[in-house]
Formats: structure tokens, sequence, C-alpha cells
């Protein structure tokens, strides 16, 4: 079973501080990754992909992949109140079928 | 606008009925995907489309059905043979088909079985 492990949480941030949240997964034939945000009875919007190792920066979001380590992360800076919400870190692999975590809960505390 | 639409919004049913929920997109994709969400749960993907006419089965198919008439629809029946029909079912389309793109969904629709 290819996995996608991510922290639960709930990961408390103080408003203007880097939010960091990781995600490791179980193969090395992992090719996509992608971070989607799930506010609370929401669907999933896509935030990042990234494809190869190294940073990808968007605005205040940063996601690094190390396939080495097999571990992806997202950063978010200057975290807002309106950042508050579940991550879901995916990873593709192959065929057509996309692998989910189970989301870790970020909390920004004002 | 470009967008997914998925309707209805909140969908109430009596066990033993079939229901089909509707999925539409007018972002020219050529693929279109149906997931399940339960309450702690990783999305679990259900069936998917690489182009019209065309579907396979994703992780969890018994007890449901597509089909991909048009490239702009992709219609999800839930049949009376689905043991937990109660979840959260989003749709969500690519532009094309493979992990390396991009798949955006939509609003989704509850749907509550009792």
């Amino acid at each position: 079973q290819k996995e996608v492990e991510q922290n639960s949480g709930p990961l408390s941030v103080p408003e203007g501080a880097i939010a960091s949240l990781n995600c490791t997964y179980s193969d090395r034939v992992s090719q996509s990754f992608f971070w989607y945000r799930q506010y609370s009875g929401k669907s999933p919007e896509l935030i990042m992909s990234i494809y190869s190792n190294g940073d990808k920066e968007d605005g205040r979001f940063t996601a690094q992949l190390n396939k080495a380590s097999q571990y992806v992360s997202l950063l978010i800076r200057d975290s807002q109140p309106s950042d508050s919400a579940t991550y879901l870190c995916v990873r593709g692999a192959g065929s057509y079928q996309l692998t989910f975590g189970k989301g870790t809960k970020l909390s920004v505390i004002p | 606008d470009g967008g997914i639409t998925q309707s209805p919004k909140y969908l109430f049913r009596k066990e033993g009925q079939n229901v089909t929920l509707s999925c539409e997109q007018n972002l020219n994709h050529d693929a279109m995907y149906w997931y399940r969400q339960d309450p702690g749960q990783g999305l679990r993907l259900i069936y998917y489309s690489q182009i019209v006419n065309d579907f396979q089965k994703g992780d969890i198919a018994e007890g449901y059905s597509v089909s991909r008439e048009k490239k702009e629809s992709f219609p999800l029946t839930v049949t009376s043979a689905q043991k937990n029909p109660t979840a959260f079912y989003l749709c969500a389309s690519s532009i094309g088909a493979g992990t390396f793109y991009e798949q955006y969904f939509g609003p989704g629709t509850r749907l509550t079985v009792t």
C-alpha cells in the first residue's frame, strides 16, 4: 500500500508566524506532489504542485520536495487566521490515481 | 466563469433507493474523477474517465456506476448495493489524464442515506 503520512494536528501557530506542514511517503516512484487546502465543510482547493527536488515558491507559500528522503513540505509565511484549514498532501505515481493524505489541521491564532 | 458544478449540495435518501449526483465542467478538461470523503479519511477514488465514453474503476467502485456521454458531464449513481453511501462526494477534473496533471474540485455533494 503506497501511503502518504501527515500529522493530523492540530498545528497551532500565532498570526504572522511561519507554519510548516510536513508529509512523508512510502515509495520511491512518486513523481508528482500536490498541496490542497480544505476549509471545514468545503471541497479541496489546489495551492501548489511540485514535481522536482527543491523549493517552489508562490506568494506566501513554499513547497519543498526531497525525493531521496521521501519528504515533502509546505511552508506558509506570515500566517493569517484565514489560513486556518486542513491541508492535504497528495502524491501521484504513474497511472492515473492520486493518493491523498488524511490532512493536517492548521489553526492560526490571532 | 469556468469551473466545476455539482448538484445538489445536500441530498437525503432512504436506504434502498438509487440516487444520481450531477457533475458538470466548462473547463474543457478531458479527464474527470469521482471521490468520496469520510470523516478522518483521505479522499478515495471511485471512478475516473480519461475521455468521452470511457471510464475506469477506482479503489472503491462497488455499488457505484458512472457514464461519460459528453465531455462536460460525468454523473455518478449511488446504487442500493453500496453498503455505506453516506459521505461527502467530490467531483474533479484535469486537463489531461495522468498524475502529473493538477486536479480541480467541484463544491461537493453531501449525501445522507437513512
